[in-house]
């Protein structure tokens, strides 16, 4: 059964203090695997589609990786305004239903 | 561009009652998608529908149940409600395709008691 599993549950880190989030998943055929962040009282929302080992996508202060097994989710001198649960997803055998995580809540402090 | 809209955004029922939800996905999007979410289980997958036709259906008992109009609006129901049906539901769209992103709405958050 396809399965993905985020470590840390929850991280806090003080404001600049780089880290990194982990997604490993066990999916048959990848077809994607999905970043997204979630703020309180509000739906996720839509970070970066990650397709092959070895890619790397950026958006201001995020990196996504991955590999054949995992996904890395670094944060670069995180802001306060970072903190949020980022979830990872994957389409479960080739159709649109995503396997989710568990979540990593991010707590930046100032 | 709007995104996805879903309302009502809170509402509160009583055991037994039946309750519908409605969704309407970003403009040009035909898959949309539901998933419940709870502090205990996470992100859990519903069903898909494309075209008016489910296509993917997750584990859940047949009170919960959904259709989706001809402009690709989705609404789903569930019947005789649980105190375990409280949770936070989301609706999500997308341009068809697992490898295509989807977008979610904020949700209804469903209270039973």
């Amino acid at each position: 059964e396809d399965q993905v599993t985020q470590s840390p549950e929850a991280l806090r880190l003080q404001e600049g203090e780089s880290s990194s989030l982990n997604c490993s998943y066990t999916v048959s055929g990848l077809r994607g695997l999905f970043w997204y962040r979630q703020d309180p009282g509000k739906g996720p929302e839509f970070l970066f589609t990650l397709y092959s080992a070895g890619e790397e996508k950026e958006k201001e202060r995020l990196k996504a990786t991955l590999t054949k097994k995992e996904s890395f989710l670094h944060i670069t001198a995180p802001k306060p305004e970072d903190s949020a649960t980022y979830l990872c997803a994957v389409p479960q055998g080739g159709s649109e239903k995503l396997v989710f995580g568990k979540g990593t809540k991010l707590t930046v402090n100032p | 561009k709007a995104g996805v809209t879903q309302t009502p955004r809170y509402l509160i029922k009583t055991r037994g009652q039946q309750v519908t939800l409605s969704c309407s996905p970003i403009s040009g999007h035909r898959s949309v998608s539901w998933y419940q979410q709870t502090p205990g289980q996470g992100l859990q997958f519903l069903f898909e529908y494309f075209s008016e036709t489910q296509r993917n259906k997750g584990n859940f008992p047949g009170r919960f149940s959904g259709r989706q109009f001809s402009n690709s609006r989705s609404e789903m129901n569930v019947s005789t409600l649980e105190l375990g049906d409280s949770a936070l539901y989301l609706c999500a769209s997308s341009l068809s395709g697992p490898d295509q992103p989807q977008h979610f709405g904020d949700g209804t958050r469903l209270s039973i008691l």
